[in-house]
């Protein structure tokens, strides 16, 4: 079946610009995550959708990123008034549900590159 | 603070030669632990993942795990790397089932 997959694949945009990134998650997966990958950080966490939970924003760097996800399937992650810094790769993930104690595995997609002039 | 090392930001090898890449982890209690691999412009495959039991773990691509508790460290080895290894390998760990904390991750260069 389709795998998870992000939209658009590259975006530039000027500083200052809002943009907006697409998940379409993997069929029938109830949990969803966005992570970024970029120079010198790595791969963090930025926010987790269970279900019809409240989302875990815990690893949103700052209140110019927002991310909803509507009829808990597409998820759209938002960042507001782009900074330079925000540039990296934006990395979409969905499992079956999770919980404290039980792993379903995440299958990533291929990501979004942002690159903000 | 939970937290995932690669002491290693790059490693070549060989083809043909046997592949260790490290990573330790620091977490209150034993985490579930992943690795996985990024092949340029694609997403991140899991390549194994150790939960509890058997500490020797065997995953996709002829890749193996070992979990040793005592030096909390989870490293990957491979008897024979082929040229289509290289890659990026991110180890990963999850103390609550959901949110992954990975590393910095070990780019893999496989010399002809």
């Amino acid at each position: 079946g389709a795998g998870v997959s992000q939209s658009p694949s590259n975006k530039v945009t000027e500083k200052g610009k809002d943009v907006e990134l697409r998940c379409d998650p993997i069929s029938g997966h109830t949990a969803l995550y966005w992570y970024r990958q970029s120079l010198g950080q790595g791969l963090e966490f930025l926010i987790y959708f269970q279900g019809n939970s409240a989302p875990d924003k815990s690893g949103l760097p700052s209140d110019r990123f927002s991310a909803e996800r509507t009829g808990g399937s597409v998820s759209t992650l938002t960042i507001q008034r782009t900074q330079q810094e925000d540039s990296a790769v934006y990395l979409c993930a969905s499992s079956r549900s999770s919980g404290r104690s039980s792993y379903n595995e995440q299958f990533f997609g291929p990501g979004t590159r942002l690159t903000v002039l | 603070a939970q937290s995932v090392t690669q002491p290693d930001i790059h490693i070549t090898v060989s083809e043909g030669a046997s592949l260790e890449l490290r990573c330790n982890y620091s977490y209150g209690a034993t985490p579930y632990l992943f690795w996985y691999v990024q092949s340029p412009g694609q997403g991140l495959q899991l390549l194994l993942k150790y939960f509890s039991g058997d500490t020797l773990v065997q995953g996709i691509k002829g890749f193996e795990a070992e979990f040793k508790r005592s030096q909390s460290s989870f490293n990957l080895r491979k008897p024979s790397v082929h040229w289509s290894d290289a890659a990026e390998y991110f180890c990963a760990a999850t103390g609550g089932g959901n949110k992954l904390t990975f590393g910095t991750g070990t780019q893999l260069k496989v010399e002809l």
